[in-house]
């Protein structure tokens, strides 16, 4: 069964500064990996796509990447605003019971201090 | 462009009382739609998810079930809520399988 883990939890940096957030997963075989934003109480907002044959992908100041076989993706955040202050979470598509779904992370929630 | 529309905002039942939430969305056709429920400490959990009209799959059995009567439109349902029903219920579509996800703002559900 897929297991996607986020650490840390929660992360609280000074605005400015450069910062990664992690995500593993146990299970491989994924068709990909997408990185989302939740603001409290919205919904998600999608930040990034990497399908599984690709290494990274960037958006503005965040890059995203995806090492498939160790079963880990990062998403570097440059610059951070206070803006960027949000729960991030990442989530694989997977094929599983003959369905095919997203795995999600339950998330860090970062917060950026001006 | 396509946007998605989930209501209400809000809702607070009692245990045993029938629930109906709704969700359509806009600038596209044949949707995947999806049922997902974010409960605190537990993630997001997929409820239902939908490829076509009246093709419902259900990933947990539960006291809850889901409707597509039209292409855009999605419907979470149940006859009677319990306690353990309250969390945030979140619907969400997709171009195609795997394509990225976009969400509706969330229905914050307590029942009482």
């Amino acid at each position: 069964k897929q297991e996607v883990t986020q650490i840390p939890a929660a992360l609280s940096v000074p605005e400015g500064e450069n910062l990664v957030l992690n995500c593993s997963f146990t299970d491989s075989a994924i068709y990909n990996l997408q990185w989302f934003r939740q603001d409290p109480g919205k919904g998600l907002t999608s930040l990034l796509l990497i399908q599984s044959s690709q290494r990274e992908q960037t958006s503005g100041r965040l890059n995203a990447s995806l090492d498939k076989s160790s079963g880990r993706s990062t998403l570097y955040i440059a610059a951070s605003q206070p803006g960027d202050s949000a729960t991030y979470l990442c989530a694989v598509y997977i094929t599983q019971g003959g369905s095919e779904k997203l795995v999600f992370g339950k998330g860090t929630k970062l917060t950026v201090n001006p | 462009s396509q946007t998605i529309h989930q209501w209400p905002a809000t809702l607070v039942q009692p245990v045993g009382s029938p629930l109906s939430l709704e969700c359509t969305v806009e600038g596209t056709s044949n949707p995947n739609l999806y049922w997902y429920r974010q409960a605190a400490g537990r993630g997001l959990q997929l409820l239902f998810y939908s490829v076509g009209i009246g093709q419902i799959s259900s990933e947990v059995p539960q006291n809850l079930s889901a409707s597509r009567p039209q292409d855009r439109q999605f419907i979470l349902s149940s006859k009677k809520l319990l306690l353990s029903d309250s969390g945030f219920y979140l619907c969400a579509w997709s171009s195609y399988p795997g394509a990225p996800l976009h969400f509706g703002n969330g229905t914050r559900l307590t029942v009482t």
